[in-house]
């Protein structure tokens, strides 16, 4: 079954800082993969995403990702974060047919930033 | 420009009680989900649907029933409320082909069962 694995709950990383999120995913076939951002008391918003082509996919608010097969990966960067980018962030996989497929999320990662 | 429209915003429930969450969407989308958010858990999809008139259950459908009658409606019912529901509910539409393209989200419903 598809599913998909953040190992980290909470990070803290100091503002200024770079910033790395572990995503790791189980699909058999070419993943479709997601990253969505939930700022406090708020719905998902899409940062980025990746279906084929280039591994290292640009999103908004200066994220990336890059997609590694061999490591079932999907991890996510910021080179330098600042103090708005505290939320909850999310990796997610599109799962089953064209006809009748769905969106399967990990348990997320929540980002707190020290000053 | 709603995007995706969740109401209530916030409910209170007594156990038993039932009470049906609307979600409308104006983007003329073909794909709508249920997901519940539990701290710890993430989302887990409850139930989905491809198209007007269509339903499929999610992860964790048990305890919930939904209806897509128009394809802008999507409607999430709880016929007998328990505790364990208390969650915090979000709806998301998406065009086709679905699980493969961007989802847009409502701003939740948080419901407590007590």
């Amino acid at each position: 079954a598809q599913s998909v694995t953040q190992p980290d709950i909470h990070i803290t990383v100091s503002e200024g800082a770079s910033l790395e999120l572990r995503c790791n995913y189980s699909y058999g076939a070419t993943p479709y993969l997601f990253w969505y951002v939930q700022s406090p008391g708020q719905g998902l918003q899409l940062l980025l995403k990746y279906f084929s082509g280039d591994t290292l996919v640009q999103g908004i608010k200066g994220f990336e990702a890059e997609f590694k097969r061999s490591q079932s990966s999907f991890n996510l960067r910021k080179p330098s974060v600042h103090w708005s980018d505290a939320a909850e962030y999310f990796c997610a996989v599109g799962a089953g047919v064209s006809s009748a497929s769905k969106i399967i999320f990990g348990s997320g990662t929540r980002l707190s930033i020290r000053p | 420009n709603a995007g995706v429209t969740q109401t209530p915003k916030f409910r209170v429930l007594k156990t038993g009680q039932s009470m049906t969450l609307l979600c409308a969407q104006d983007m003329n989308h073909e794909y709508m989900y249920w997901y519940r958010q539990d701290p710890g858990m993430g989302l887990r999809l409850i139930h989905y649907s491809v198209g007007e008139g269509t339903t499929a259950k999610g992860e964790v459908p048990d305890g919930y029933n939904v209806s897509r009658l128009k394809k802008q409606n999507f409607l999430l019912g709880l016929e007998s409320a328990a505790p364990s529901q208390t969650s915090v509910y979000f709806c998301a539409s998406s065009p086709p082909p679905g699980g493969f393209t961007e989802a847009f989200f409502g701003q939740g419903t948080r419901l407590t069962v007590v």
